[in-house]
């Protein structure tokens, strides 16, 4: 199947500092990504859905200013978490939708953890 | 997108053959029928999908019923490496996000 990479795969910061996490599909070109959060023991949440050279669309209750989301490239889309908090350790996982008009599958990267200190 | 029930959670002898059941009551007709897996502190894996035909491929197969209200998927010979939790989800139109459940945490036991 198709390759989506994740970076960094952990990555801790200290509190009020914002960290950027990048979202690749390797072997596809990706008209739409997808940014998820998941807590522990919890399923994985929908945060906002970004179409290439557009701005994202964000789920009820999703900050678009504390999580920016850049989606410059059919290849590249990226997740800034600012101003972060203890509250936002959590792991981050993009996915992505290939962008053939037989491509109805969307692949996910090994996800990120954020811990925030 | 249609809701799924699954239960949450089901073991497995090693060796055997996996039947995780999904309900999708409400589906309509042009909603696929899709499955991921999530191992610990992983991203979710992409196993398999379908519309209303039966579907196989190298990791699994499909069963989708006649009214397309449920399914079973089904990990024919079942290692330790397949404990995960397994996500039955419908999807609507290529565009559209996947909407996760609480999924069904399989334990496959040796």
């Amino acid at each position: 199947g198709a390759v989506v990479s994740q970076h960094p795969s952990r990555v801790i910061c200290k509190s009020g500092t914002s960290v950027k996490i990048e979202c690749r599909s390797l072997d596809f070109q990706a008209t739409t990504m997808f940014w998820y959060r998941q807590f522990p023991k919890q399923s994985l949440m929908l945060m906002a859905t970004s179409n290439e050279g557009s701005k994202a669309t964000y789920e009820q209750g999703v900050e678009k200013d504390k999580f920016l989301i850049n989606h410059a490239s059919l290849t590249l889309s990226t997740l800034t978490v600012t101003s972060a908090h203890p509250e936002d350790s959590s792991f981050y996982i993009c996915s992505a939708r290939e962008g053939t008009p037989s491509g109805n599958t969307i692949y996910f990267g090994e996800g990120s953890w954020l811990t925030v200190v | 997108d249609a809701k799924t029930t699954q239960p949450p959670s089901m073991d497995c002898a090693e060796g055997r053959a996996a039947n995780l059941p999904c309900n999708h009551s409400t589906i309509s007709g042009n909603e696929y029928v899709y499955w991921y897996r999530q191992i610990h502190s992983q991203g979710p894996q992409y196993i398999i999908h379908g519309l209303k035909n039966n579907e196989t491929n190298e990791m699994a197969s499909l069963i989708i019923t006649e009214d397309r209200k449920s399914s079973t998927l089904i990990l024919p010979h079942a290692t330790l490496r397949d404990t995960a939790v397994y996500y039955c989800i419908v999807r609507g139109g290529s565009a559209r996000q996947l909407t996760f459940g609480s999924g069904t945490q399989l334990t496959v036991l040796p």
